[in-house]
């Protein structure tokens, strides 16, 4: 089965800072790669996903992340923090259709 | 377009009883996908509908079933509720078409959140 790590359980930046989020993934298959946010008492939103090709991928809000199959790594940045960016972040692999495994998440604070 | 539709959005059950949740999909989308969250095991998959018939089904007990409709509107039922099936219950969907369809992005409902008594 296709899985997912994140390092980190909380990452604390300061507004303007850079916002680097860890994720690791284990797949025997080419992985088809998401990052997902939540924010408070909502659902989840895509932010960028990987499936082939350019293995630079930007999303919205600014965030990027960089596919990268030597180190099975898949990290999510941001070049500068805004408040607006504290919430939940997810790593998923989608290992069979429709069925996405989720990594344990990340919780993004911003301080001023 | 509209978004992905879960109801209710709370609810609150005691040990024993049963529930059932719904869920409407983005316009066009058939595959419907189920997921639970909770503070301890994170987001797990529950099961996934597409065109009425159930293609994956995660590790959960049989207490958990779902069921998808002509119109691709979904529901999942939990019997014989326990405390532990407290969490929050999101909904996911996709068009469902593409051959293998592993790389199809799944929008998400904003939940239903479960408390057991």
């Amino acid at each position: 089965a296709q899985s997912v790590t994140q390092l980190g359980s909380h990452v604390s930046v300061s507004e303007g800072a850079l916002v680097l989020l860890r994720c690791n993934y284990s797949s025997s298959v080419p992985p088809y790669l998401f990052w997902y946010v939540q924010y408070p008492n909502q659902g989840l939103q895509l932010l960028l996903k990987y499936t082939t090709g350019a293995t630079l991928v930007k999303g919205i809000n600014g965030f990027e992340a960089e596919f990268k199959k030597s180190e099975t790594s898949f990290h999510l940045t941001k070049p500068s923090a805004h408040m607006s960016d504290a919430a939940e972040y997810f790593c998923a692999v989608n290992h069979l259709r429709g069925a996405l495994n989720f990594g344990k998440g990340t919780s993004l604070l911003v301080t001023p | 377009k509209a978004g992905v539709t879960q109801t209710p959005r709370y609810l609150i059950k005691t040990r024993g009883q049963q529930v059932t949740l719904s869920c409407s999909p983005i316009s066009g989308h058939r595959s419907v996908s189920w997921y639970q969250q909770t503070p301890g095991q994170g987001l797990q998959f529950l099961f996934e509908y597409f065109s009425e018939t159930q293609r994956n089904k995660g590790n959960f007990p049989g207490r958990f079933s779902g069921r998808q409709f002509s119109n691709s509107r979904s529901e999942m039922n939990v019997s014989t509720l326990e405390l532990g099936d407290s969490a929050l219950y999101l909904c996911a969907s996709s068009l469902g078409f593409l051959a293998g369809g592993r790389q199809e992005t799944q929008y998400f409902g904003p939940g239903t959140r479960l408390l057991v008594l």
